[in-house]
This record gives structure tokens, C-alpha cells and sequence, in this order.
């Protein structure tokens, strides 16, 4: 079946540390996306890509970086300089002609003990 | 810059009672308008969309939604719920221009819907 993997679901951090959360998909979508979500905040986009080798920042990207150099992969890192990092990250994607159509994987929720 | 405002942010109903969730967003241009769902444990899917054309719309699971441009809204409705609609439900817009070079979704905050059996 096609659709969007992330893992791991659920990961554990100490302060001052990195950690990559991985997003495969295997829709051959174009485009993918990462979000963040907190309680009673929605969803508030991170980085997207819409081509191998190009990504743009979304409305909050300091304190992560982001690759893609595979199309069915989009690696989110979380840097130690993100303040506030302890939330539910999601990966999605869609196909280009699509707009706003997205597909999401089930999510890794990140903990910074 | 755009925003959606989700007016509830946790409803309660019983089997079989009527559903009016409301959605306003702020962007003065031309958008695309979403309604996405998350059950227990699920991911966050599609449950209906309007690009252009009748301003209400038909989704999956008996939902509807209608845009009223005059109002900058787009409330989700469904005239009986049942114990299986219990999900956390998000109203997202972009812009039309911006989403055909980006796809980027503006998301509200979410509503949380109980439903009690």
C-alpha cells in the first residue's frame, strides 16, 4: 500500500542534543512538507520541498534543518538551538497539480527531557 | 497575512445530535478551502475540499461544508453525528496563487469532537 512513513513515533531527547525524524513516501508525490503540532495550535509548517535538491522555510524553521536528496525522502532535523522542540512532528506530501491535498504520515511525537 | 480561526476548540454531543463546526479565515484574495480529520490514533486525512464552483460541498462520512465568501467562513456540518466521528477536526485555506507555486496550508487551531454513545 502507498503512503508516508515517519519514524520513530516516539523519541527521547536530552537537551543539547540533535535528532533526524525520518519521512518516506512511496506515492511518487513531488512535494512534501513537515509540520509541527501543538495543543491548541494546529499545525504550523516547518520546511517544504517540491523538487530533489530545493526546500524553502516555512513559518517556523529556525531551530531545524531539512534534506531531500532522494524523492521519496524528507529528513527533519531538530538542532539543539530550537527552544522549544518537545511536540508532534508531521510529514506529509502531495502531488503537484493537487494544491493544499495532502497526504500525512502518523506522526513521531518528540520528548526533550 | 493569512489565518483561519476555529471558534471551538472542544465540542460535546450525543449520538444523533446535529454538528456546526465554525471556520473563518482572513485573506482577502482567491482561496482553496479544507476541512482535514483526525481520529484516535489515525492520521490527519482529507475530509473535504472546495476550489471553486457550488459553494457547498459534499465530503466522505455524510460532512458537508459551505463557503460563504461574504463571511470568510467555511463551517463543517453533518445533521447526525455518531460515536465514530469522535476526532480532532482542522479547517486549512491557501491562498490559490500562493498554493499552485507552494502548496502551503494554513491550519486553524483544531476543534476536539466528543461524541457520547
Amino acid at each position: 500500500d502507498g503512503g508516508i512513513t515517519q519514524s520513530p513515533k516516539y523519541l527521547f531527547r536530552k537537551e543539547g542534543q540533535n535528532v533526524t525524524l525520518s519521512c518516506e513516501q512511496n506515492l511518487n508525490h513531488d512535494a512534501m512538507y513537515w509540520y509541527r503540532q501543538d495543543p491548541g495550535q494546529g499545525l504550523r509548517l516547518i520546511y517544504y520541498s517540491q523538487i530533489v535538491n530545493d526546500f524553502q522555510k516555512g513559518d517556523i524553521a529556525e531551530g531545524y534543518s531539512v534534506s531531500r536528496e532522494k524523492k521519496e525522502s524528507f529528513p527533519l532535523t531538530v538542532t539543539s538551538a530550537q527552544k522549544n522542540p518537545t511536540a508532534f512532528y508531521l510529514c506529509a506530501s502531495r502531488q503537484l497539480l493537487r494544491p493544499g491535498e495532502l497526504f500525512f504520515g502518523e506522526g513521531s511525537r518528540l520528548t526533550v527531557l | 497575512a493569512q489565518s483561519v480561526s476555529q471558534h471551538n476548540h472542544h465540542v460535546i454531543l450525543s449520538e444523533a445530535a446535529s454538528l456546526e463546526l465554525g471556520c473563518n479565515y482572513s485573506y482577502g484574495g482567491t482561496v482553496n478551502l479544507f476541512w482535514y480529520v483526525q481520529y484516535p490514533g489515525q492520521h490527519l486525512q482529507l475530509l473535504l475540499k472546495y476550489f471553486s464552483g457550488d459553494p457547498l460541498v459534499k465530503g466522505i462520512k455524510g460532512f458537508e461544508a459551505e463557503f460563504i465568501k461574504s463571511k470568510f467562513s467555511f463551517n463543517l456540518r453533518k445533521p447526525s453525528v455518531q460515536w465514530s466521528d469522535t476526532a480532532e477536526y482542522f479547517c486549512a485555506v491557501t491562498a490559490r496563487t500562493l498554493s499552485s507555486n507552494t502548496g502551503k496550508l494554513i491550519f486553524g487551531q483544531g476543534t476536539t469532537l466528543q461524541v457520547k454513545p
